[in-house]
């Protein structure tokens, strides 16, 4: 079965701009999740779906990050306006029954 | 709140070399553990778990035994190889999920 894609692998934008970043997760998998990895730590989750709903979302930024997962499929990640210290890996990571699988992740770099 | 400690790295290590890489955990209740490993440009891949006390995941050579009394779950294997050079995370669930938290990672590197 193919893994988790995920796209872009890496993005370099200044300050204050856009962007975003798409996954597709395994297909059949209800389950999806966001991680942020800084360098040097290890990687924290930011938001969970199942299906197309939100399940948990407390450690996401709101005032500058956004998800959503039309259909229950792909998902898109989006800051708006970044900041030097969102500077990491993005991970996705979808699930059927428990075991996680992760994509291979967005490495952002905000200068 | 839930927590995971490991060594500090980067480890490095000749090939054949004994391998330990320790973690201990803070946790409310029982949870699951895990150790995931993630080659260099590749996602995080689930090595070997353990879901209660005295319980040993295994996986590819490498060991770990859930120590309920020492709050550890140490990774182990007797021979590394140049090919397991990576990053390997360790981490825990609580009750029924199967989200992990995860530790801040602890970098290997093999030579030959």
């Amino acid at each position: 079965e193919a893994g988790v894609a995920q796209s872009p692998r890496y993005k370099i934008i200044e300050k204050r701009q856009s962007v975003a970043f798409w996954c597709n997760p395994i297909s059949g998998h209800a389950t999806l999740y966001w991680y942020q990895q800084i360098l040097g730590q290890g990687p924290k989750l930011l938001i969970q779906f199942q299906n197309n709903g939100v399940v948990d979302d407390s450690q996401l930024p709101k005032d500058r990050f956004s998800a959503e997962r039309l259909k229950g499929v792909d998902s898109t990640l989006k800051i708006q306006p970044a900041k030097l210290e969102d500077s990491a890996v993005y991970l996705c990571a979808s699930s059927l029954k428990g075991g996680m699988n992760f994509g291979p992740g967005t490495r952002l770099t905000v200068t | 709140g839930d927590s995971v400690t490991q060594m500090e790295g980067p480890v490095t290590l000749s090939e054949e070399a004994f391998l330990t890489i320790n973690c201990t955990y803070t946790a409310t209740g029982y949870p699951s553990l895990f150790w995931y490993v993630q080659y260099p440009g590749e996602g995080l891949q689930l090595l070997l778990k353990a879901t209660k006390a005295d319980d040993k995941g295994s996986n590819k050579g490498f060991e770990a035994t859930y120590r309920k009394e020492t709050t550890s779950f140490h990774l182990e294997k007797g021979s590394v190889q140049v090919s397991d050079s990576a990053v390997y995370f360790c981490a825990l669930s609580e009750g029924g999920s199967y989200i992990p938290t995860f530790g801040r990672g602890t970098s290997l590197i093999v030579h030959p």
